[in-house]
């Protein structure tokens, strides 16, 4: 079954503290995954996808096969990063979504 | 270039109607895929459409229903609507689903 948990419903950091939200897969092949996430009154955008291995606004992931995960990581948040984030895996049928974590990086 | 359009934005339909929303893809753009957002179910898929051919198909009633034209347009329809329907109904675009997806605004649908 192609499945996408996202196990933490909310976060919340400090400014300058690193944070990592947690994104779990399970699907039987090799997955396309990808993290989106949706600012305060805005679309639903793709932040990164693992397979460019890129950069963006200093969020990265790493697909961890044995682990099947794919957390997404930034060194130092800031306040603009809070948004809602979704864990995303495109597999045989579709695009599956995790639930999303909403994030909160507090002053 | 422009974005994804989805049409319209705001609509308030009364229980047993039917609905059509409309989605305009990306320039370039041959996939469109549809999703329902609930507050309680987050983002469900409903359907994917390629080159105006019906790819895959969500766990939904028959109610709902979609296609897509020529020019890569897409449309979903909800039959007989019920309050359950409401909901955010977001259209997705790409060149391929495994390149990832543009996201519409949506269309904020309220049956009452």
């Amino acid at each position: 079954a192609q499945r996408v948990t996202q196990p933490e419903k909310l976060l919340s950091v400090f400014k300058g503290a690193p944070v990592e939200l947690k994104c779990n897969y399970s699907y039987s092949g090799s997955p396309e995954l990808f993290w989106y996430v949706q600012y305060s009154r805005q679309r639903l955008q793709l932040l990164l996808r693992h397979i460019s291995r890129e950069s963006i606004k200093g969020f990265t992931a790493d697909l961890n096969k044995g682990e099947t995960s794919f957390h997404l990581k930034k060194p130092f948040a800031q306040e603009e990063d809070s948004a809602m984030y979704y864990c995303a895996l495109s597999g045989h049928n579709d695009m599956r979504f995790g639930a999303g974590t909403r994030l909160t990086v507090k002053p | 270039k422009a974005g994804v359009t989805q049409t319209p934005r705001y609509l308030i339909k009364t229980r047993g109607q039917q609905v059509t929303l409309s989605c305009s893809p990306i320039s370039g753009h041959r996939s469109v895929s549809w999703y329902q957002q609930t507050p309680g179910q987050g983002l469900q898929f409903l359907f994917e459409y390629f080159s105006e051919t019906q790819r895959n198909k969500g766990n939904f009633p028959g109610r709902f229903s979609g296609r897509q034209f020529s020019n890569s347009r897409s449309e979903m329809n909800v039959s007989t609507l019920e309050l359950g329907d409401s909901a955010l109904y977001l259209c997705a675009s790409s060149r391929d689903r495994d390149y990832g997806y543009t996201f519409g605004s949506g269309t904020r649908l309220t049956v009452v």
